[in-house]
C-alpha cells in the first residue's frame, strides 16, 4: 500500500512563474491537507479538501494561492506569481474519514519550492 | 485559538543517554490528542508517539515516552538510550477531536543533536 505521495520533490521557479505542487493520498483516503514548513519553522497549516470540496482554507494565502482536490486525479496546490517569500517546503497529509474523533493524518515527503 | 510552544529550540545528548524535550500547550478543549514528530534531514514527517488527552496514563513508544500533565498543559517527550538515528528536529503537535477533520496545529521545533 503506497503512502502519500508528492511530485514533484524539488521545484524551482523564477519570480513570477506558477508552481503546481501535487498530492496523491493514500489509497482510500478521501482527505487531503496542505502544510507550509518556512525555513527553520514548524508545519504551519494551510488547507483541508475533501473530494470535490473545500473544508477549510483559513491558514490560506488570500492571493495567488488555491488548492483543488477533483473527483479523479490528484490534489493541486497552486502558486500564481511567486515571490522569494513562497520557498518553502510544502507537505501533503491525507486520512480516511471516519465520524467523530480523530483521523489520523498520514504525510509525504513534501515539495521543496525554491523561488529564485 | 489553540497554540503549541517548544520553549528549546535546540538540544544535545550523548550517545546511550536520555534526554527530555519540552513541549506546552494552550487551549481550552477537553477532547483532544498530542504529538511528538521526528524530522530527520531527509524532511519526512515520522511520527513518534500519539497520547490521547482522556487517557491519563502516559504513552510509551519502544525508547520513547511522554509525561503528560494535562493540568499543567504539558506534554514532555523521553528518549532514552539515545543513538545516532535519532538526531532530528522534533515537533510537538496538537489536533482537536471536537470537529472530526481538523488540522494539527505545531510547535517551532527541537533541534536534537546526538553526539557519540
Amino acid at each position: 500500500n503506497a503512502g502519500v505521495m508528492q511530485n514533484p520533490r524539488h521545484l524551482v521557479r523564477r519570480r513570477g512563474q506558477e508552481a503546481r505542487l501535487r498530492c496523491s493520498p493514500m489509497k482510500g483516503h478521501s482527505h487531503v491537507y496542505w502544510y507550509r514548513q518556512l525555513p527553520e519553522e514548524g508545519l504551519k497549516f494551510m488547507v483541508y479538501l475533501q473530494k470535490e470540496n473545500i473544508i477549510d482554507e483559513s491558514g490560506m494565502p488570500k492571493e495567488r494561492f488555491s488548492a483543488e482536490f477533483p473527483k479523479e486525479g490528484p490534489s493541486i496546490l497552486r502558486i500564481q506569481q511567486v515571490v522569494r517569500g513562497d520557498s518553502a517546503a510544502y507537505f501533503c497529509a491525507s486520512s480516511p474519514w471516519r465520524s467523530g474523533g480523530y483521523n489520523e493524518q498520514f504525510f509525504g515527503p513534501g515539495t521543496r519550492l525554491t523561488v529564485l | 485559538a489553540q497554540t503549541v510552544t517548544q520553549s528549546q529550540p535546540e538540544m544535545s545528548v550523548q550517545e546511550a543517554e536520555t534526554v527530555t524535550l519540552s513541549c506546552t500547550y494552550d487551549t481550552s478543549e477537553s477532547d483532544y490528542y498530542l504529538f511528538w514528530y521526528k524530522q530527520p534531514p531527509s524532511r519526512q514527517m515520522i511520527l513518534v508517539i500519539r497520547q490521547e488527552a482522556y487517557k491519563q496514563q502516559n504513552a510509551t513508544e519502544n525508547r520513547f515516552s511522554v509525561n503528560f500533565q494535562k493540568a499543567a498543559k504539558s506534554f514532555s517527550l523521553k528518549i532514552s538510550d539515545s543513538q545516532l538515528g535519532d538526531a532530528a528536529m522534533y515537533f510537538c503537535a496538537y489536533i482537536t477531536v471536537e470537529t472530526s477533520g481538523s488540522r494539527l496545529t505545531f510547535g517551532e521545533g527541537t533541534q536534537l543533536t546526538v553526539n557519540p
